[in-house]
């Protein structure tokens, strides 16, 4: 049973507008949660995280929102750039199982010119 | 050289044949993993090394044999594979495995075909 779900496996969006990456999780212990992208032939880079102590994390273009009651996070990128087309994985740990890392499915974004 | 680096970045093997996978980082971390993406499934946490002692198995066959020399060197040895384990495998090292908030960095990954 995936812990760590991203239901969307595909979102396609325009160039200059909002593009919003959702993940839900199911293990009320995680604590930590992270966002990777991923190119072909490349390993996932690490994008942006955030905190169980936190509902929001901003860097620059990308934001992370954290609803605990939902277990829901997801990832804003505003404006969306052709060169933001990438498959994003959301990640989770928990404190008490170090940083072992469980991700989820990953959503492919394609933002068109 | 710098991050992390893996070789090599492809590799086809028979099912009797032993190979092995080798995994470098430059970063000064303390702590290794390897990582199994097959098509279609998440990301899964096959091996995590801290200070060269293993942490973590979760349950992976004895097929797949983990080596790590010291800290910035980590191995997988393959042997009498199945097709079904063909997948892209991932290294990644963080500064150490005991805080959920250590970042992992990645290396780009070997695509394995076993035939």
């Amino acid at each position: 049973d995936q812990q760590v779900k991203q239901n969307s496996p595909s979102l396609s969006v325009q160039e200059g507008r909002i593009s919003i990456l959702n993940c839900d999780y199911t293990n009320s212990m995680f604590d930590y949660f992270l966002w990777y992208k991923k190119y072909p032939a490349e390993g996932p880079t690490f994008l942006i995280s955030i905190s169980s102590i936190k509902d929001k994390n901003e860097d620059g273009r990308f934001t992370v929102f954290l609803n605990k009651s939902a277990k829901h996070l997801s990832l804003h990128i505003v404006p969306s750039q052709p060169g933001d087309s990438a498959v994003y994985f959301c990640a989770a740990s928990g404190s008490n199982a170090g940083n072992m890392l469980t991700f989820g499915g990953g959503t492919r974004l394609m933002v068109k010119p | 050289e710098t991050g992390v680096t893996q070789t090599p970045r492809h590799l086809v093997m028979g099912m009797t044949n032993k190979k092995s996978l080798k995994c470098e980082q430059h970063l000064g971390h303390n702590a290794m993993y390897w990582y199994k993406q097959s098509a279609k499934k998440p990301l899964e946490l096959m091996f995590v090394y801290s200070l060269e002692e293993r942490v973590e198995n979760n349950s992976v066959p004895s097929r797949f044999s983990p080596e790590c020399p010291n800290s910035s060197h980590l191995f997988l040895h393959l042997h009498t594979l199945q097709p079904e384990d063909s997948a892209l495998y991932l290294c990644a090292s963080s500064q150490d495995n005991r805080g959920s908030t250590d970042t992992q960095y990645f290396g780009p990954g070997t695509r394995l075909t076993v035939l």
